[in-house]
This record gives C-alpha cells, sequence and structure tokens, in this order.
C-alpha cells in the first residue's frame, strides 16, 4: 500500500509566525507533489504544485522536496488568520491497473492561526 | 469559481432511493475523477476516467455506478445506499493522467451526500 502521512495536528501558530508542515511517503518513483487547502465545509484547492528537489516559492508559500529522504514541506511565511484551514498533501503514484498517475492524498494537517 | 461544477450541492436520500450526482467541467481537460472524502479519512479515490473511457475503479461497491458521456460531463448513480456512504463526494479534472510528472488535478465544490 502506497502511503502519504501527515500530522493531523492541530498545529497552531500565531499570527505572523511561520507555519511548517511536513508530510512523507512510500513511493520511491513519485514524481509530482502538492498541496491543497481545504476551508471547513468547502473543497480543496490547489496552493503549490513541486516536481524536482529543493525549494520553490510562491508568495507567502514555500514548498520544500527531497526525495532522497521523500519527504515534502510546505511553509507559509507571516500567516494570518484567513490561513487556517486543512493543508492537505498530495503525491501522484502510478496506479498498475491503469496506468495512471493519481494524486493519493494525506490525511491532512488542521493550521490555526490565532491572532 | 473552479471550472469544475457539481450539483447537487446537497442531498438527502433514503436507503432504497435511487439519486445521481452530477459533474461539468469546463478546463478542457480529457480526465475526470470522483473522490469521497469522509470525516476522520484521507481522501478516496473512486473511478477515473480519462477521454469517456473507464480507467480505474478502485473497488467500490457496485451501489455506486459511474457514468460519463463526453469528456465533460461525469455522473455519479446512486442506488441502495447505506448511511456509511454519507459523505462529501468531490469531482475533479485533469489534463493527463498518464503524465508521469504533473498531472494536476482541480476539484469541483463536492456534493455533501447524507444517506438515511
Amino acid at each position: 500500500q502506497k502511503e502519504v502521512e501527515q500530522n493531523s495536528g492541530p498545529l497552531s501558530v500565531p499570527e505572523g509566525a511561520i507555519a511548517s508542515l511536513n508530510c512523507t511517503y512510500s513511493d520511491r518513483g513519485s514524481q509530482s507533489f502538492f498541496w491543497y487547502r481545504q476551508y471547513s465545509g468547502k473543497s480543496p484547492e490547489l496552493i503549490m504544485s513541486i516536481y524536482s528537489n529543493g525549494d520553490k516559492e510562491d508568495g507567502r508559500f514555500t514548498a520544500q522536496l527531497n526525495k532522497a529522504s521523500q519527504y515534502v514541506s510546505l511553509l507559509i511565511r507571516d500567516s494570518q488568520p484567513s490561513d487556517s484551514a486543512t493543508y492537505l498533501c498530495a503525491v501522484n503514484i502510478a496506479l498498475l491497473s491503469g496506468g495512471s498517475y493519481i494524486p493519493t492524498f494525506g490525511r491532512g494537517t488542521s493550521l490555526i492561526v490565532h491572532p | 469559481e473552479t471550472g469544475v461544477t457539481q450539483t447537487p450541492r446537497h442531498l438527502v436520500m433514503g436507503m432504497t432511493n435511487k439519486k445521481s450526482l452530477k459533474c461539468e467541467q469546463h478546463l478542457g481537460h480529457n480526465a475526470m475523477y470522483w473522490y469521497k472524502q469522509s470525516a476522520k479519512k484521507p481522501l478516496e479515490l473512486m473511478f477515473v476516467y480519462n477521454f469517456k473511457e473507464q480507467t480505474e475503479n478502485n473497488s467500490v461497491p457496485s451501489r455506486f455506478s459511474p457514468e460519463c458521456p463526453n469528456s465533460s460531463h461525469l455522473f455519479l448513480h446512486l442506488h441502495t445506499l447505506q448511511p456509511e456512504d454519507s459523505a462529501l463526494y468531490l469531482c475533479a479534472s485533469s489534463q493527463d493522467p498518464l503524465a508521469v510528472s504533473g498531472n494536476t488535478i482541480y476539484f469541483g465544490e463536492g456534493s455533501w451526500l447524507t444517506v438515511v
């Protein structure tokens, strides 16, 4: 069973701090990694994608990938109360039955940013 | 507006009812998906359609029956469901599920299903 693991949290940080969210995965062959944000009662929305080792920055968000350690993380700088949500890590894993590369999701980490 | 539209947004049905969920994508994608999200569980892949052909069925019970008439429309027909099937059902689409790198999926707003 190919898995994606996340700490369910909640992770609580003060406003203005850096929030660090972590994810590990089991399939060494994975090539595509994604972070989604899901507000309570809403559907997941894509925040970041990353395909190469290293850092990728987009505004206040930085995704970090280390394929050797099978580890992907998301840093949120200058955290705001509006960032309070569940953050889902997704890893594209090959499904042998149909040859497709489909996102497998972790359980998500709940982030609370308090004023 | 996500580019993937789902109806109805909320559905309450009895265990003997037959109902359908509908999904339409306006992104020009070739693949469509059904995911199930239950409380305290990760998102579960149910079905994948690529160019309107089903390529994945993740051991889903036959009381869930998908239909994909073309690359823009996807249905999930429901019959004789159980209370434990109550969940958020998410439709998604992507450009190319056979791409080794970069198959990014985009979700609709979801259909909240309650089985009573």
